[in-house]
Order: structure tokens, then C-alpha cells, then sequence
């Protein structure tokens, strides 16, 4: 089945610094990317989400890129701030079962 | 966008018995996902929720164990049934409001088994 690594599992950034997580999944059909952010006890959200027919998409601070050919996709943060300390997940999904599978989670720590 | 709410949000319980968490959507949905996130560690995928027909298991989780029903577009349950320590993590369900579009979480359940 399918499976995504994700890398590191912390990472730690003083702020202004920028961040960057990355996965690989193994399903070539995998089609759509989200990533979420996930504060402590509260529910993971949406920050950005990319699809396969896209290479790179970008929201303000926050920037995503992937590689279909060799099944990598990435986060990119600018000008940290505290704020974006959390834990973060890659996920990859393919049309048809729609389901979501979670890459093992990067904790990401912002040093004021 | 959808709103789900999920409860209970905690429960710790004896070891042997079962509990069964509810997910009600503000609107009606296509997709239906449980998950379990043990502390510290990523979502795992339970299964998938199908409205009208037996859920959809993933590898590792069997029906005899979590029973999930879905009676409809905004409702599922998901039971954890003979709890062990084990069994012990937040569950949460999630929805999708088409496919390969941005899933929505419920706040969880904090399960404890003693």
C-alpha cells in the first residue's frame, strides 16, 4: 500500500529563519498533496495542498514543490515565527478511494 | 467548508468494555474517514466510512473490533469495542466534501483504557 516518509522529525529554527520538510510517497497514482498543521491538542488544519498537474504553489509565507518523477514533495516556510511552532503532516491521496495517508510527522520549533 | 463535531471528547474506561464515539457533519458529505493518533505520533487510517454499505478497512484494523456504522450523509459512529490499555489514543473522524479536497477534522476523542 501506500506510504509516505517524512523528514526530519524535528527541526529546530531561530526566527526569521526559513524551514523546510520533506517527504516521498510510493504510489505513483497518488494525485494530491495537503499539508497540515497540527498545534498542540487541537485538530490538525489545512495550511496548503498541491496537485500533480502542479509544481509548485505558494501562499504568502508558505510554499510547496513537487517532484512527480521522483515522488518528492516539500514545505517551504519564510521568516519563521513563533507562531508556526507545531507539528506538521504531509499527506498523499489518489483519486478513486480519496484517503488520506499521513507521513510520520515533523515537529517544528521556532526560537524567538 | 464543513463543521464537524465529535464527542465524547474524553473517556477513560475499563479494560473489556467498549465505547462508541459519534461524528455529526453540519452538512452532508461524500467521504467519511476515522483515524487514530496515538501520543506523539501521526494519523493512522482506520477506515473508511461508507454511507449505506460496510465500512472499508484499512490493514490491521478489522470490523469485529471497530465497528463503524453510517446511517446517513452527516453521521457516523465508530466503536472501540473489548478495550485494552492498548486501544488507548485520540480518534478522530474526518470528512471530505469532494475528492482530493481539503479534510476537515472533528476535535478528537481522548480515549484512556485503565
Amino acid at each position: 500500500g501506500e506510504n509516505v516518509e517524512q523528514h526530519p522529525s524535528t527541526l529546530s529554527v531561530q526566527e526569521g529563519d526559513s524551514a523546510v520538510i520533506k517527504c516521498t510517497y510510493s504510489d505513483s497514482a497518488s494525485n494530491y498533496f495537503p499539508w497540515y498543521k497540527q498545534e498542540l491538542g487541537k485538530r490538525p488544519q489545512l495550511i496548503i495542498d498541491i496537485r500533480s498537474n502542479v509544481g509548485e504553489k505558494k501562499d504568502q509565507r508558505i510554499a510547496v514543490t513537487l517532484n512527480k518523477t521522483a515522488k518528492h514533495f516539500s514545505l517551504h516556510i519564510t521568516e519563521t515565527q513563533p507562531e508556526d511552532s507545531a507539528v506538521y503532516f504531509c499527506a498523499a491521496s489518489t483519486s478513486g478511494t480519496y484517503k488520506y495517508i499521513f507521513g510520520t510527522g515533523t515537529r517544528l520549533k521556532v526560537l524567538a | 467548508s464543513a463543521v464537524i463535531s465529535q464527542k465524547p471528547s474524553r473517556d477513560i474506561c475499563q479494560r473489556g468494555t467498549s465505547l462508541t464515539i459519534q461524528c455529526q457533519v453540519d452538512s452532508q458529505v461524500t467521504m467519511m474517514f476515522w483515524y487514530r493518533q496515538q501520543p506523539g505520533q501521526s494519523l493512522t487510517l482506520i477506515a473508511t466510512a461508507n454511507q449505506g454499505s460496510e465500512a472499508t478497512y484499512e490493514s490491521g484494523f478489522v470490523i469485529d473490533k471497530f465497528p463503524i456504522s453510517r446511517p446517513n450523509l452527516t453521521f457516523s459512529t465508530l466503536t472501540v469495542s473489548n478495550m485494552s490499555p492498548e486501544d488507548s489514543s485520540i480518534y478522530l473522524c474526518s470528512v471530505q466534501t469532494g475528492g482530493n479536497t481539503e479534510a476537515f477534522f472533528g476535535q478528537g476523542t481522548r480515549l484512556t483504557v485503565v
